[in-house]
């Protein structure tokens, strides 16, 4: 596609169950982050991917959060045993390549309702 | 560590003025500075970015930030808003020395009124 793909848009679950928010990056981008967006909280990293290297999981919150990423390319962010707090819109976003200096390309997120 | 303020939950602006949002960083060495933009129902736009060079970034729609290191300030301004710039607007910084993670402020969200 033209764009950074998320689905769900939005995902209504009940607290304790387990979701799984899919990211599809815009094709040739190597680089793949994973963001939080709390209601009026900045964006908090969460994961990056790049390439084959093992990702940097420093952001995730706690060991519910997973994420992976097949083949380089859709990336899956899993969340289990869900509590209310976890209740934000999840952002993924890709950029052509690493390095700092390079500009990231978001999907429009999946709102998560934690009841 | 990186950190990025808006002191600006929110600014008002009547359309036809200028407008100025707030940005300032701490990041240990030359910061990469980064303005994206987020209006209702879709996700985040870049905007503009500052790599080195001219301290006066031009980025999209019209809008401009200026890089000041002695006041670690990144503040994105535009010379006459327009109702279609209400939206919220990120600042985000990266650290040079080769850090991927990128900071994100909290928000700021403008308002243009006609």
């Amino acid at each position: 596609g033209a764009g950074v793909s998320q689905s769900p848009s939005n995902k209504v679950t009940e607290k304790g169950k387990d979701v799984e928010l899919r990211c599809d990056p815009i094709s040739g981008h190597t680089a793949l982050y994973w963001y939080r967006q709390s209601l009026g909280q900045g964006l908090e990293f969460l994961i990056y991917f790049q390439g084959n290297s093992a990702p940097d999981k420093s952001g995730l919150p706690s060991d519910r959060f997973s994420a992976e990423r097949t083949g380089g390319s859709v990336s899956t962010l899993t969340i289990q045993r869900t509590q209310q707090e976890d209740s934000a819109v999840y952002l993924c976003a890709s950029s052509l390549r690493e390095g700092p200096e390079n500009i990231q390309y978001f999907g429009a997120g999946t709102r998560l309702s934690v009841l | 560590a990186q950190s990025v303020a808006q002191p600006e939950d929110q600014v008002n602006v009547a359309e036809g003025n200028p407008l100025t949002v707030k940005c300032t960083y701490s990041v240990s060495g030359n910061p990469y500075l980064f303005w994206y933009v987020q209006y209702p129902n879709r996700g985040l736009q870049f905007l503009l970015k500052y790599i080195t060079g001219d301290n006066l970034v031009k980025g999209s729609y019209g809008f401009e930030a200026e890089f000041n290191k002695s006041q670690t300030s990144f503040h994105l301004k535009k010379p006459s808003a327009l109702v279609s710039d209400s939206a919220l607007y990120f600042c985000a910084v990266r650290d040079r020395t080769g850090g991927f993670k990128t900071i994100f402020g909290a928000g700021t969200r403008l308002f243009v009124k006609a």
